[in-house]
């Protein structure tokens, strides 16, 4: 089945540094894929839409300057935290699907980011 | 207004033993589809099934079954001959296009934990 590859999978940085998380579709060409953001014991909330070849569309209250997405090709976008402090810790995952109407979205295994 | 409901915060079962996970939803769209993933606490997501709007017949994937009662808006999901495996969160999820066009959006319930008790 599909498969969506998420690096890194733990990080730990000091406050003021930024992060750059990678997903990518590693048997299939993903248009789309999807940010989302889970703090502890809570559901994914989606934070944005990555469009390969434009700009990401995102979801009310998220910071379009503090969480940069590129999708510059058919199987990489990358969810930069930039200049990270200790709110913005949390787990982000990934997904993507194949394009055809029925098929799931597919996730990534996650990153845990903690900034100390 | 929450559009996917979980009112069950925490599931037990015995090992061998069949459970039903609840989740109703809420939507006005005629085409809509609906998951249920399971995510075990490493964090991945892990997709076990799908029921399309205008499906027929209940879906099914193994031991995993989903009780679609459109008329309800309600999709719970049956697992049976429970494992210990088995033990993790499970969310339901909708697809829904947005009206104003736009990209599919997931979106999640709040989850349920099921416990598997030897």
């Amino acid at each position: 089945g599909a498969v969506v590859s998420q690096h890194p999978s733990w990080v730990i940085c000091k406050s003021g540094t930024s992060v750059k998380i990678e997903c990518r579709s590693l048997d299939f060409q993903a248009t789309t894929m999807f940010w989302y953001r889970q703090f502890p014991k809570q559901s994914l909330m989606l934070m944005a839409t990555s469009n390969e070849g434009s700009k990401a569309t995102y979801e009310q209250g998220v910071e379009k300057d503090k969480f940069l997405i590129n999708h510059a090709s058919l199987t990489l976008s990358t969810l930069t935290v930039t200049s990270a402090h200790p709110e913005d810790s949390s787990f982000y995952i990934c997904s993507a699907r194949e394009e055809l109407s029925n098929q799931p979205q597919h996730f990534g295994d996650g990153t845990r980011l903690s900034i100390l | 207004a929450q559009k996917i409901t979980q009112t069950q915060p925490g599931m037990f079962v015995q090992e061998k033993e069949a459970v039903t996970l609840d989740c109703t939803y809420d939507t006005s769209d005629p085409s809509y589809g609906l998951f249920w993933y399971k995510q075990p606490s490493s964090g991945e997501m892990i997709f076990l099934i799908y029921q399309g709007s205008y499906d027929q017949q209940n879906a099914t994937e193994g031991r995993y079954s989903l009780n679609f009662q459109k008329a309800r808006k309600s999709a719970n999901l049956v697992i049976s001959a429970s494992q210990l495996g088995d033990s993790a969160m499970y969310f339901c999820a909708m697809r829904e296009l947005p009206s104003q066009g736009g990209s599919e959006k997931l979106v999640f319930g709040k989850g349920t934990k099921l416990t598997v008790n030897p």
